[in-house]
């Protein structure tokens, strides 16, 4: 079956290290995202990815890289400069400019 | 900029008892609107995308409608399992492509 996967589920950092979350799609679409949801604050873009070997910085990027070298797979990793990193992390990606976007379940991250 | 509202935040139904969720947006020229509905601990999952005013789609116990200024959910005799957080985004047109998201309705139905 189609789908992106998140991996893990859950990840448990001490502060100041770096961590990578994974995505990845078997959907063949170009564009990608990442999203962090913290309650009662909805989604925010943190990253967003229009074709291989590009990407843009969205609304919260500081703190955080991403890379994309291959169309299927889209890494977010969280900087030791990212102040509130504890949240939950998720990934989308999207055929066309006219789809619905297509998410993954998500990653929990907690840093103590 | 584009933003997108929802409202209520929350909202308890006894099971049966209809309603609806709003979802009021400004956009520079709608490509599409979308409703997901989330469930704890999970990513959102597609349910309706709606182009143009007027546009109404159903699914089971749920109905979007579309105008100019906002979108209905309406959960017509709700059960239980349609408990969740339902979420609505709009695509803008122009130069821009990157969805905005709502802060979603949280909805709980009691038996």
């Amino acid at each position: 079956d189609g789908g992106i996967t998140q991996s893990p589920k859950y990840l448990f950092r001490k502060e100041g290290q770096n961590v990578t979350l994974s995505c990845e799609q078997n959907l063949n679409h170009d564009a990608m995202y990442w999203y962090r949801q913290d309650p009662g604050q909805g989604l925010r873009l943190i990253y967003y990815s229009q074709i291989v070997n590009d990407f843009q910085k969205g609304d919260i990027a500081e703190g955080y890289s991403v890379s994309r070298e291959k169309k299927e797979s889209f890494p977010l990793t969280v900087t030791s400069a990212q102040k509130n990193p504890t949240a939950f992390y998720l990934c989308a990606s999207q055929d066309s400019h006219n789809s619905p976007l297509h998410f993954g379940n998500g990653t929990r991250l907690t840093v103590t | 900029e584009d933003q997108v509202t929802q409202s209520p935040e929350a909202l308890r139904l006894q099971e049966g008892e209809s309603s609806s969720l709003n979802c009021s947006y400004t956009v520079s020229g709608l490509r599409g609107l979308f409703w997901y509905r989330q469930d704890p601990g999970k990513g959102p999952e597609f349910l309706f995308t709606l182009y143009s005013a007027g546009e109404e789609k159903e699914k089971e116990r749920l109905k979007a409608t579309l105008t100019k200024k906002e979108s209905f959910l309406h959960i017509t005799a709700p059960k239980p399992e349609d408990s969740a957080t339902y979420l609505c985004a709009v695509q803008p047109g122009g130069g821009s492509y990157i969805p905005t998201f709502g802060r979603g309705t949280s909805l709980i139905v009691h038996p």
